[in-house]
């Protein structure tokens, strides 16, 4: 069985704080990762993906992978109010050549005005 | 911006019911999925379709379930014969190619079974 496992939270953090936001996944051979934002009773929303050992920035947040230690995380610099919600880490796997994203169970975050 | 578009936003039906869910996905796309999420519990893949056939699906997915792409538009999940517990919120999801491109989700459909 294929995990992504995160810290359920909640994680709160002050306003204009940095928010850091960590998962682990057991599929060594996972290629692409996902950081999804979700909130209450909506669908996922894409913030980025990466797929490269190291950093990858996107204005305010930096997605960071770690393959050798099967490890992912999203950093939320300056936060704001409206970045409460869960934060879905997703890892693309792949059986037989067919994709599928494998979510963990999200981190609820809340920033604290 | 094109998205994906799911009918309707709430379903709500009797234990042993049929229900049909819909969804439009991007009009470029290749690939769709189904997903639910039991309030509370994490995201969970159901079934993928590639070139009008399932490519995968997972243990959820048995045989009450089935998926049809029957015009070449819409993409569709349907229950057979609902349980308390089909009771989620259900989101398709569309992509245009493999691995590192974005998958788009629709708004999601809350099947409540009662």
């Amino acid at each position: 069985q294929k995990e992504v496992e995160q810290n359920s939270g909640p994680l709160s953090v002050p306003e204009g704080a940095i928010a850091s936001l960590n998962c682990t996944y057991s599929d060594r051979g996972s290629q692409s990762f996902f950081w999804y934002r979700q909130y209450s009773g909506k669908s996922p929303e894409l913030i980025m993906f990466i797929y490269s050992n190291g950093d990858k920035e996107d204005g305010r947040f930096t997605a960071q992978l770690n393959k050798a230690s099967q490890y992912v995380s999203l950093l939320i610099r300056d936060s704001q109010p409206s970045d409460s919600a869960t934060y879905l880490c997703a890892v693309n796997t792949v059986n037989f050549g067919n994709e599928k994203l494998t979510f963990g169970t999200g981190t609820r975050l809340t920033i604290i005005p | 911006e094109p998205e994906v578009t799911q009918t309707p936003s709430h379903q709500v039906t009797q234990m042993g019911q049929e229900v049909i869910l819909r969804c439009v996905p991007i009009s470029n796309h290749l690939y769709f999925y189904w997903y639910r999420q039991i309030l509370g519990q994490k995201v969970e893949f159901l079934v993928s379709f590639y070139n009008n056939e399932i490519s995968e699906k997972s243990e959820i997915f048995d045989d009450q379930f089935s998926v049809e792409r029957p015009d070449g538009s819409n993409f569709t999940l349907k229950i057979r014969s609902t349980k308390l517990e089909d009771s989620a919120m259900y989101f398709c999801a569309s992509k245009s190619g493999t691995r590192d491109t974005e998958a788009f989700f629709g708004q999601g459909t809350r099947l409540t079974v009662v």
